[in-house]
């Protein structure tokens, strides 16, 4: 079965600083991997997706993650943290549940940006 | 338009009562899903279906029950509502990318 773990429940930065938010999985089958935004009272939102291709993923917003197979990783970073990035981060993986293919996700990550 | 809506948006209800949540879907896929979001649980799988035909339980099943009336609609109910089932519910879609989009949500509180 898989699983995700999400490092740190909150992540405080300043406007301008480095985002990096963690995710670290477990999958018995070369997984899927995913990352969603939640703004407040709003759904989620796809950030990017790792599907096999490339290992570094670019997505919206400037935000990109690099998947790395021996550290079982797929940390999230932006190099320029907005006021606008506040918000709930969540990390998925895709994996089989019962012969068929469903996200297990992370308990999130509650980005807070100051000025 | 929304591709993914839920209705109701808001919902109050007593413990004892049935209530059903309903998500419709406009971008074709066949995969369909609901979650419960609990702060700091993160989001957790409760029934999807990959076709009109096909009802799977997810994580924590137990005290729901769906019905797939269409490909476009997926029905959750809550048969005798219970405190503990107060959370944010998501629908969600997807077709053979994997990749899942997420319906507004659902605020339900049972008091």
């Amino acid at each position: 079965a898989q699983s995700v773990t999400q490092l740190g429940s909150h992540v405080s930065v300043s406007e301008g600083a480095l985002v990096l938010l963690r995710c670290n999985y477990s999958s018995s089958v070369p997984p899927y991997l995913f990352w969603y935004v939640q703004y407040p009272n709003q759904g989620l939102q796809l950030l990017l997706k790792y599907t096999s291709a490339a290992t570094l993923v670019k997505g919206i917003n400037d935000f990109e993650a690099e998947f790395k197979k021996s550290e079982t990783s797929f940390h999230l970073t932006k190099p320029s943290a907005h006021m606008s990035d506040a918000a709930e981060y969540f990390c998925a993986v895709s994996g089989p549940r019962g012969g068929y293919s469903t996200l297990t996700f992370g308990k999130g990550t509650m980005l807070l940006v100051s000025p | 338009d929304a591709d993914v809506t839920q209705t109701p948006r808001n919902r109050i209800t007593k413990t004892g009562k049935r209530i059903m949540l309903e998500c419709s879907q406009t971008k074709g896929h066949d995969r369909m899903y609901w979650y419960r979001q609990d702060p700091g649980l993160g989001l957790r799988l409760i029934y999807y279906s990959f076709d009109v035909k096909d009802i799977n339980k997810g994580e924590i099943s137990d005290g729901y029950s769906v019905s797939r009336q269409a490909q476009a609609k997926f029905s959750l109910s809550l048969e005798s509502a219970i405190p503990n089932q107060t959370a944010l519910y998501f629908c969600a879609t997807s077709d053979q990318d994997r990749e899942q989009y997420f319906g507004p949500g659902t605020r339900l509180t049972v008091t």
